[in-house]
């Protein structure tokens, strides 16, 4: 049975810090999935990475995915308020498309 | 949003009455899927459909079933509504050459008194 597990699971930190989430799998597969929710609203994709080695950027917001390993990292450089967020990892079939959710990761970042 | 619609947004009932949930997509989408979301849990899926008349079963199938008649809705019954069923309910679709990309609906929270 293929489990994520993210973390941690909760985040408080202070404007203009670095931080990083981790999301785990427990089973190969070769597409993973990062998705920024806020508070009553619905899910908005932020990167998909599908090879080994593969590494996406957008604004303070990096991801990377080591299939080997089993990781994926998303990396957070000089967090701002609007980062402020719940952050989900997802790993998916490239037969069906269905995801697997790690828990979720509450961050919430401090003036 | 790619097009996702869900109906109703928002709904209240009680235990032991049908409920119906429904997803509607206007770019002929042929991947459609509903999920669950729970404190704790991420979100789970419960039924998933690769094409009109195909669907096939999620991790938390259990108390729900689903149809699809046309390319564009999918629809998630709720049989008999239990309290543990209370949940919001996300409806997603799957695009790009090889469903690389999962968007999702607005959401339904339900509450089951």
């Amino acid at each position: 049975e293929l489990k994520v597990e993210q973390n941690p699971l909760f985040l408080s930190m202070q404007e203009g810090k670095n931080y990083t989430i981790y999301c785990n799998y427990s089973t190969t597969s070769d597409r993973l999935y990062w998705y920024r929710q806020d508070p009553g609203k619905s899910l908005e994709s932020l990167f998909v990475l599908l090879s080994n080695g593969a590494v996406k950027q957008e604004g303070r917001l990096m991801a990377s995915l080591d299939t080997k390993a089993r990781l994926s990292t998303l990396h957070i450089t000089a967090a701002v308020h609007d980062l402020s967020a719940t952050y989900f990892c997802a790993v998916g079939s490239s037969n069906t498309g269905k995801l697997i959710f790690g828990q979720g990761t509450t961050l919430q970042v401090k003036p | 949003d790619a097009g996702i619609t869900q109906s109703p947004r928002h709904k209240v009932t009680e235990t032991g009455t049908p409920v119906t949930l429904r997803c509607h997509q206007t770019e002929n989408h042929r991947y459609m899927y509903w999920y669950r979301q729970d404190p704790g849990h991420g979100l789970r899926l419960i039924h998933y459909s690769y094409g009109v008349k195909d669907t096939d079963k999620g991790e938390v199938s259990d108390g729900y079933s689903v149809s699809r008649s046309k390319t564009e809705d999918f629809l998630l019954t709720l049989e008999s509504a239990t309290s543990s069923q209370t949940s919001v309910y996300f409806c997603a679709i799957s695009a790009g050459q090889s469903q690389e990309t999962q968007y999702f609906g607005p959401g339904t929270r339900l509450l089951v008194l």
